[in-house]
Parts: C-alpha cells; structure tokens; sequence
C-alpha cells in the first residue's frame, strides 16, 4: 500500500457546486497533515493545514481529519473555474523535524 | 513574502555531463529540501538538510548528491547525468517542525531536460 493515496481524477464538477478530494494514508502514526494546490506550469501552495480531528474551514475551504480511519478530505465549496488544479495531500509521519509525504495528486477541472 | 529562488527554470544537458541546480531561500529556514516530480509519480524527495553541513537522503537519492554550506543554499548535484533525471526539479524551504509556522514553501521550479 502506497504511504499517502489520492484518486488521479480527473474529477470534474459544475461551477457552484461542492468539490470532495479524498486522500488516505497508511501510517497510524501520522500526526499532521496538509492539501497544496498546484496549477499547471506552477509550484504548489499551500491552501490548509490540519492536525486534529474534525473540520477545519478556511473561506470556502474545509478539510476534515478522521485518524481512526486514516483519511483526509477536502471540500470546496462554491467551486470555481479558477479552482481548476491538482490538489496534493501531503502527511508528516511523525512527531518532530520529519519531511512530509505527497500523494500523486487529484486533478480537479471546475465546468463554468 | 517567503521567496525560494531557483537559479535556473529551464536546462538542456548532455549525458554524462555534471549539472548543478541551485537553490536560495530568505526567509532564515532551517529545513530545505529536494524534490523531483514526474507526471503520475507526484512528488518524490531526492535529499533534505536541517542544519548547515547537514543533509539526510529522501527517498530517491540515487545519483544526487546534495550542497548545503550555507543556511540559505541548497545545492543539488547530478554528478553525470542520464535521461532518466529529465525532470522537474523542486527546491523547497521551511522552519523547523515546532519553531512556529512549519508551511513548506516552493520555488518556482527547474525543469531539466537531458539529451
């Protein structure tokens, strides 16, 4: 099993609606974890952190942690065409100076 | 604003040849770090340092090697290159975990192509 996972996409929702980006990880141990967005040509940025579990809403951002089913998510909310992007989840293993773990990355393409 | 630099965004070498990617960054990061990044495989870290002198091998460091003789340069060597490295290459830089906002943040890229 890959050490953090994200479906490829492409996933393409209608400009409005509430985009879902998944990602699962393998290490119980991880303690935190991010989402990066990254247009094409660009670097990625990052758009939220989150380190407990539960929502965290940032503008029309949301991620949500759940550790005892080891999985991440995304949700944008009111989704953009200028939205359109890859989304990497990223996941630090553990506690202390550790280098964090990207998924490949969920092309999301937002229909206007 | 935090500003990575890298030195180069576009190099066409030869096979064989020694190349150099160069990486600044000033904002005082203690952590910086080496991706490469390759359609379908995402993102992969070559090498990482915390500390000057210091570097740590990621998870593909194979013909890398790395340079970090002053805290805001990190240097990544391809000592003979193959067409294999032709790729994108990302600098990035953070804090240190618990030193206070630990976002890591990229530069604008270097993509290497080898002939």
């Amino acid at each position: 099993q890959k050490e953090v996972e994200q479906n490829s996409g492409p996933l393409s929702v209608p400009e409005g609606a509430i985009a879902s980006l998944n990602c699962t990880y393998s290490d119980r141990g991880s303690q935190s974890f991010f989402w990066y967005r990254q247009y094409s040509g660009k670097s990625p940025e990052l758009i939220m952190s989150i380190y407990s579990n539960g929502d965290k809403e940032d503008g029309r951002f949301t991620a949500q942690l759940n550790k005892a089913s080891q999985y991440v998510s995304l949700l944008i909310r009111d989704s953009q065409p200028s939205d359109s992007a890859t989304y990497l989840c990223a996941v630090r293993r553990w506690f202390g100076n550790t280098p964090l773990v990207f998924g490949k990355g969920t092309r999301l393409s937002v229909i206007a | 604003d935090v500003k990575v630099t890298q030195s180069s965004r576009y190099l066409v070498k030869r096979t064989g040849e020694k190349v150099f990617l160069e990486c600044v960054q000033d904002m005082d990061h203690e952590n910086m770090f080496w991706y490469r990044q390759d359609p379908g495989l995402g993102l992969r870290l070559i090498y990482f340092s915390y500390d000057v002198k210091m570097k740590e091998k990621g998870d593909i460091p194979e013909g890398y090697s790395v340079s970090r003789e002053k805290k805001e340069r990190f240097s990544l060597i391809l000592e003979s290159a193959s067409t294999n490295q032709t790729s994108m290459y990302l600098c990035a830089s953070s804090f240190r975990e618990g030193s206070g906002a630990n976002v890591l943040t990229f530069g604008a890229g270097s993509r290497l192509t080898v002939l």
